[in-house]
């Protein structure tokens, strides 16, 4: 049983960029949650999705925006993308009702 | 809104040594509590739950007991190990979404 799987594992990027990040929940999982994660800080809440619908948005400007597709899977697009978009972001899967996230590798972006 | 509270590390403890790292928080309802683990270059890894007050959770000797009167939910392990060397964060979750803290970095020496 293949858990999260998130795509690419490192990216590096300029300033004005814009970005797609790629993640697939661990099967059986019908809900995808994206998380920011800067260097030497906890992981942040940026949205959730469900139904190919954002369902709860953390506090994150209209520039990070997302997608489910009927597969369950996600991505992530951040647009003109600023040096403090530079992060782990990380991808997690959960079955509802269930509250139990399962969390992929990550994806490393860089923004130079 | 909700929010965790964890002791600042880094933490550095020698091998069987006892482990103690704290962790508060402040949320409304009833909220289930975690602690993740992070490797170095890993994602997180659940390490163990509570969904209920008095709850614990266990996983690889370590332990966590879900106090609701103190609004804490501190981990232990009664013999630390080099390969337990990692980030520890304590989570909780309400509104549909994890709320962690900032993570605290366990260095084990031999």
């Amino acid at each position: 049983d293949a858990g999260v799987t998130q795509s690419p594992t490192h990216l590096i990027k300029t300033r004005g960029q814009q970005v797609t990040l790629r993640c697939s929940p661990k099967s059986g999982h019908d809900t995808v949650s994206w998380y920011q994660q800067a260097l030497g800080q906890g992981p942040q809440f940026i949205f959730q999705y469900y139904e190919e619908e954002e369902r709860q948005r953390g506090n994150f400007p209209d520039r990070f925006s997302g997608h489910q597709f009927p597969n369950y899977s996600s991505e992530l697009n951040v647009n003109a993308l600023l040096l403090g978009d530079s992060a782990l972001y990380l991808c997690a899967s959960l079955q509802n009702p269930y509250n139990e996230q399962f969390f992929g590798p990550g994806t490393r972006l860089t923004v130079l | 809104g909700n929010s965790v509270t964890q002791m600042e590390g880094p933490v550095t403890l020698s091998e069987e040594a006892f482990l103690t790292i704290n962790c508060t928080y402040t949320a409304t309802g009833y909220p289930s509590l975690f602690w993740y683990v992070q490797y170095p270059g890993e994602g997180l890894q659940l390490l163990l739950k509570a969904t209920k007050a008095d709850d614990k959770g266990s996983n690889k000797g370590f332990e966590a007991t879900y106090r609701k009167e103190t609004t804490s939910f501190h981990l232990e392990k009664g013999s630390v190990q080099v390969s337990d060397s990692a980030v520890y964060f304590c989570a909780l979750f309400g509104n549909e979404k994890l709320t962690f803290g900032t993570g605290t970095r366990l260095t084990i020496i031999p």
